[in-house]
């Protein structure tokens, strides 16, 4: 079975410093990995996937993450985080062998201080 | 802008009621998925169509059902609605599925009251 672990619930980084968001996934076979954003009353914006090409995928706004077999991880990070940043993130594997339906991990709330 | 489209964006209806949500997918997809996101639940799929035809079944109460039309939007309907049916609900498309990057709408919030 198909599923995403979020360690954090919530995240706090002051503007200009690194972002890390931590995601571990579990899959009966190789997976397709993406992170998804929600901005406050918005819908959910594809950030970045990964679909068994290059390990380190990089997406939009700056952000990449990293597959990790050995460690059945997939974290988001940015170099430098802006305020325009806050929003809940969204790991999310897809379980293709059943029509593609996505499934999502608890989400990380990630808030920016000035 | 994700090229899906959404309607209505807000709906308030009593309990016992039934509504219909509307999603168009963008232009060439194919495959139309229906979400809920809850607070106590997270986000949940509910229902897969692949060009007309039902593909895949997640959580969905029986007082659901979906369909998918011959010009590809789908509706999702929901009756004999429950307080616990408040949530938002998605539509997200892709173009075949499987693999395939899924694009949402900005949802429609369905208030019981």
């Amino acid at each position: 079975a198909q599923s995403v672990t979020q360690l954090d619930s919530h995240v706090s980084v002051s503007e200009g410093t690194p972002v890390l968001l931590r995601c571990n996934y579990s899959s009966s076979y190789s997976p397709s990995l993406f992170w998804y954003v929600q901005h406050p009353n918005k819908g959910l914006q594809l950030l970045l996937k990964y679909t068994s090409a290059a390990t380190l995928v990089k997406g939009i706004n700056g952000f990449e993450a990293e597959f990790k077999k050995s460690e059945t991880s997939f974290h988001l990070t940015k170099p430098s985080a802006h305020m325009s940043d806050a929003a809940e993130y969204f790991c999310v594997v897809s379980d293709y062998n059943q029509g593609g339906k996505l499934i999502f991990g608890q989400g990380t709330e990630l808030s920016v201080k000035p | 802008d994700s090229g899906v489209t959404q309607t209505p964006k807000h709906l308030i209806t009593a309990t016992g009621q039934r509504v219909t949500l509307r999603c168009s997918p963008r232009s060439g997809d194919l495959s139309v998925y229906w979400y809920q996101q809850s607070l106590d639940q997270g986000l949940q799929f509910l229902i897969q169509y692949y060009n007309g035809e039902e593909r895949a079944k997640g959580n969905i109460l029986e007082r659901f059902s979906a369909q998918q039309f011959p010009d590809l939007h789908s509706e999702l309907n929901l009756s004999s609605l429950e307080l616990g049916d408040s949530a938002l609900y998605f539509c997200a498309s892709s173009l075949a599925g499987g693999r395939n990057e899924q694009f949402f709408g900005p949802g429609t919030r369905l208030t019981v009251l």
